[in-house]
């Protein structure tokens, strides 16, 4: 079956650690998508890709970074720059707009 | 610019009565419209889309949204509300732009109580 995954499905970080969430899809979609959920704040979008080897800032990306080196592939790296990382974690892919976005089902990083 | 707003943050209903979430968009062309629910740690489910053919869409699990250009508004409902109704629904809208874009409303949780 078509779908996106994301690994771990929880995450516990140490200060000052770098981390590593996991997306992956098998649904042929050109665009890949990285989300932060906060309680209470809704889907904040903190990197986005339209094509393989190309990547742009959302409206969060500060603390944060990611590579496209294949178009299954849009994973997500915390960095210890990321000063409040605790936080769910959504990847998301799309072909054409008009037929919305598939999410994957989270990854939720704790700091510990 | 393109905006989407969530009119109730909480919606608390019985099982068994009706359920109206609330939608209202912004948009300077016609949109395409989405509604996902997002059950707890769990990722977004697409539950129906607007795409500009018919403005009564049906989705799953008895979900349905009219598109109301006059009003701007594309309100969820479903007859009979059930307990695994129970999550946070977004209402999302297309954005024009530079790359496949969607703005997320803010989302509204729904309770069901017995």
């Amino acid at each position: 079956d078509g779908g996106i995954t994301q690994s771990p499905k929880y995450l516990f970080r140490k200060e000052g650690q770098n981390v590593t969430l996991s997306c992956e899809q098998n649904l042929n979609h050109d665009a890949m998508y990285w989300y932060r959920q906060d309680p209470g704040q809704g889907l904040r979008l903190i990197y986005y890709s339209q094509i393989v080897n190309d990547f742009q800032k959302g409206d969060i990306a500060e603390g944060y970074s990611v590579s496209r080196e294949k178009k299954e592939s849009f994973p997500l790296t915390v960095t210890s720059a990321q000063k409040n990382p605790t936080a769910f974690y959504l990847c998301a892919s799309s072909g054409q707009v008009i037929y919305g976005y598939t999410f994957g089902s989270g990854t939720r990083l704790t700091v510990v | 610019a393109q905006s989407v707003t969530q009119l109730d943050s909480h919606v608390s209903v019985s099982e068994g009565t009706p359920v109206l979430l609330r939608c209202n968009y912004s948009s300077s062309y016609s949109p395409s419209l989405f509604w996902y629910v997002q059950h707890p740690n769990k990722g977004l489910q697409l539950l129906l889309k607007y795409t500009s053919a018919a403005t009564l869409v049906k989705g799953i699990n008895g979900f349905e949204a009219e598109f109301k250009k006059s009003e701007t508004s594309f309100h969820l409902t479903k007859p009979s509300a059930h307990m695994s109704d129970a999550a946070e629904y977004f209402c999302v809208v297309s954005a024009r732009g530079g790359y496949n874009k969607l703005i997320f409303g803010a989302g509204t949780r729904l309770a069901v109580h017995p």
